[in-house]
């Protein structure tokens, strides 16, 4: 089925570990984004890119890095995992800004990191 | 910087009955995009309606209409006849057109109905 897919859907780190959360998608979408969630703050923009090979920071980016070498996918890296990084993280994909119908959204990563 | 504000962090509605969610955003654009998403427990973000700001018509989709005030910022979403699986979180979020078509979400208002 056409969407977004995340992986992995659930993960525990220990302080300090890295890791990399992978977001493909495959409806040829120019532009993508990385989102965490925490209760009682929505959803923040960590990082989005706007096309292959080019990102940009959102409102929280602190902490993480991103990637987009190709136009379907876009990762997400945490170089150093600290305890404030434990979020449910989501990716998201759209069109370009002349076709907006919405957003399509991976099912989520949930990141506990001890 | 754009920002969305929801304020009602949890509402509750009886089955069949009509509610409404609050929603503000700040921005000075003229041009940009509305939307509400729904996230049940299964975590999944489901688009439940969306509007253009240069559209004065209110949009609807079936059950879900918008209340949009363009002059004061206002976005509100009003729910008809609610059903047990209208129950969820309930995010406003905002687009522009000039910052990469970034979504800017507001903090959510969880929704619980009540049979």
């Amino acid at each position: 089925n056409a969407g977004v897919t995340q992986t992995p859907k659930f993960r525990v780190l220990k302080t300090g570990q890295s890791m990399t959360l992978l977001c493909a998608q495959d409806m040829n979408h120019e532009y993508m984004y990385w989102y965490r969630q925490d209760p009682g703050m929505g959803l923040r923009l960590i990082h989005y890119s706007v096309g292959e090979g080019t990102t940009a920071k959102g409102e929280v980016p602190d902490g993480y890095n991103v990637s987009r070498l190709k136009k379907q996918n876009f990762l997400l890296g945490l170089e150093s995992a600290a305890p404030s990084q434990t979020s449910v993280y989501f990716c998201a994909s759209s069109q370009h800004s002349g076709q907006v119908r919405g957003y399509t959204f991976g099912s989520g990563t949930r990141l506990t990191v001890v | 910087a754009q920002t969305v504000t929801q304020s009602q962090p949890e509402m509750s509605v009886q089955e069949a009955e009509t509610v409404t969610l609050s929603c503000t955003y700040d921005t000075s654009e003229s041009d940009y995009y509305l939307f509400w998403y729904k996230q049940p427990p299964s975590r999944q973000m489901i688009l439940v309606i969306r509007q253009e700001a240069y559209k004065q018509q209110n949009a609807t989709e079936n059950r879900f209409s918008v209340n949009f005030q363009k002059a004061a910022k206002s976005f509100s979403l009003k729910i008809s006849d609610s059903q047990l699986g209208d129950a969820a979180m309930y995010f406003c979020a905002y687009r522009s057109d000039n910052q990469g078509g970034k979504l800017i979400f507001g903090q959510g208002t969880e929704l619980s109905v009540k049979p």
